[in-house]
């Protein structure tokens, strides 16, 4: 069965410093990989998304993302956190013939000033 | 990209009552589909909205319970009918411009529906 993890329901770091979400997957293939943010009342933002090419991805906001084929994970990252940033993650994988994505749980980022 | 919105943002409703959801996107797009997102849960699929023609439900949700409408590109509706307390959740509307699997998806801001 196809799945994402996301280890981490809860990741708290202090304003300024790295960030790391976690995110790994079980799906057959070479899926496409991508983040969404959700904050409070809103809907799911596009943050990036892996198809080919360099490991390291770069979205929006600052963010990036390192694929690892080998561990199967794509983690999200940013060198220093903002208090803006506290919000839900959300890691889904698509099959590369897949048309459905597979969230993974979510999870909720408390960047501490 | 693709800016989604839908109406209405949030309801109470009683049990054994049906609302319909609306979802309106600013631009011509392939795939929408409809998700639920229980409280303090990740996204569940209820189905893919297909223009012209009947949707397509994912395991565990049906037809009777969930009708869906796609009459053009640009425009969806989900009913959620014969509501229980169960029923309580955010239902979010998305879409893809582009249909093959490595373009992003967009979201609207959600229905948050409270069923008493």
């Amino acid at each position: 069965a196809q799945s994402v993890a996301q280890p981490e329901d809860q990741v708290n770091v202090a304003e300024g410093n790295p960030l790391t979400v976690k995110c790994t997957y079980s799906v057959s293939g070479n899926p496409y990989l991508f983040w969404y943010v959700q904050y409070p009342n809103r809907g799911l933002q596009f943050l990036l998304k892996y198809i080919t090419g360099d490991n390291l991805v770069k979205g929006s906001y600052g963010f990036e993302a390192e694929f690892n084929k080998s561990q199967t994970s794509f983690h999200l990252k940013k060198p220093s956190a903002l208090v803006s940033d506290s919000a839900l993650y959300f890691c889904a994988v698509r099959p590369p013939y897949g048309q459905n994505f597979v969230f993974g749980p979510g999870t909720r980022l408390s960047v501490l000033p | 990209s693709a800016v989604i919105s839908q109406k209405p943002s949030r309801d109470i409703c009683q049990r054994g009552t049906s609302l319909t959801i609306q979802c309106q996107v600013d631009s011509q797009v392939t795939m929408m589909f409809w998700y639920r997102q229980q409280p303090g849960q990740s996204l569940t699929l209820i189905a893919t909205a297909n223009q012209g023609s009947e949707a397509t439900y994912e395991s565990g949700f049906v037809i009777d319970k969930f009708p869906i409408s796609r009459p053009n590109l640009t425009f969806s509706t989900l009913t959620v009918s014969n509501m229980s307390p169960e029923d309580s959740s955010i239902y979010l509307c998305s879409a893809r411009p582009l249909a093959g699997a490595n373009n992003e998806q967009f979201f609207g801001p959600g229905t948050r529906l409270t069923v008493l």
